[in-house]
């Protein structure tokens, strides 16, 4: 069955701080991945995806995300976070043929000062 | 603004009333899709629609319909409410991103719907 895993519900770091948010997934086939961002109170936004091609990806917001095949991972990372980024992320999978994407149940993320 | 409008933004009902939630997609966007996000399940896939036609179904009950209008507009029907269905339903929509690929979801605000 298709499934994503994001294993840390919760995660603070200090501003200027790396970061390091983790997602598993499985699905049977290529899979496309996909990160999303939701500040409070607000829909969710595509920080960035993964078809196929070169396994790391940029975003915005500085933000790159890693696809390791061997590992099932899609690990969204940034070098030196801003309190700006304080939001929830989520981790998500499609693929070719279906047209369900699967969330993961998300990552809060606190910054502080 | 991701393009995506829904409404009402908030919503209180009471337990066995009905409700109809409505989206408006990205111009020239031809899917939606409906999603149910609560504290304890997260955000969970219910239905996709692409012009006109149900595409693709998920965790959704049969007391929930869903359809999308000639003008692309979706509602989606919530009925015998219940406590448990309290949550933020989000409406997107995509666009073909070529080789039969999903394309990019575009998330409206969300409507929150409270039953007491």
């Amino acid at each position: 069955a298709q499934s994503v895993t994001q294993p840390d519900i919760h995660i603070t770091v200090s501003e200027g701080a790396s970061l390091e948010l983790r997602c598993n997934y499985s699905y049977g086939a290529t899979p496309y991945l996909f990160w999303y961002v939701q500040s409070p109170g607000q829909g969710l936004q595509l920080l960035l995806k993964y078809f196929s091609g070169d396994t790391l990806v940029q975003g915005i917001k500085g933000f790159e995300a890693e696809f390791k095949r061997s590992q099932s991972s899609f690990n969204l990372r940034k070098p030196s976070v801003h309190w700006s980024d304080a939001a929830e992320y989520f981790c998500a999978v499609g693929g070719p043929g279906t047209y369900k994407y699967i969330f993961g149940t998300g990552t809060r993320l606190k910054v502080l000062a | 603004d991701s393009g995506v409008t829904q409404t009402p933004k908030h919503l209180i009902t009471a337990t066995g009333q009905r409700v109809t939630l409505r989206c408006s997609p990205r111009s020239g966007d031809l899917s939606v899709y409906w999603y149910q996000q609560s504290l304890d399940q997260g955000l969970q896939f219910l239905i996709q629609y692409y012009n006109g036609e149900e595409r693709a179904k998920g965790n959704i009950l049969e007391r929930f319909s869903a359809q999308q209008f000639p003008d692309l507009h979706s509602e989606l029907n919530l009925s015998s409410l219940e406590l448990g269905d309290s949550a933020l339903y989000f409406c997107a929509s995509s666009g073909l991103a070529g080789e039969n690929r999903p394309g990019e979801l575009f998330f409206g605000e969300g409507s929150r719907l409270t039953v007491l």
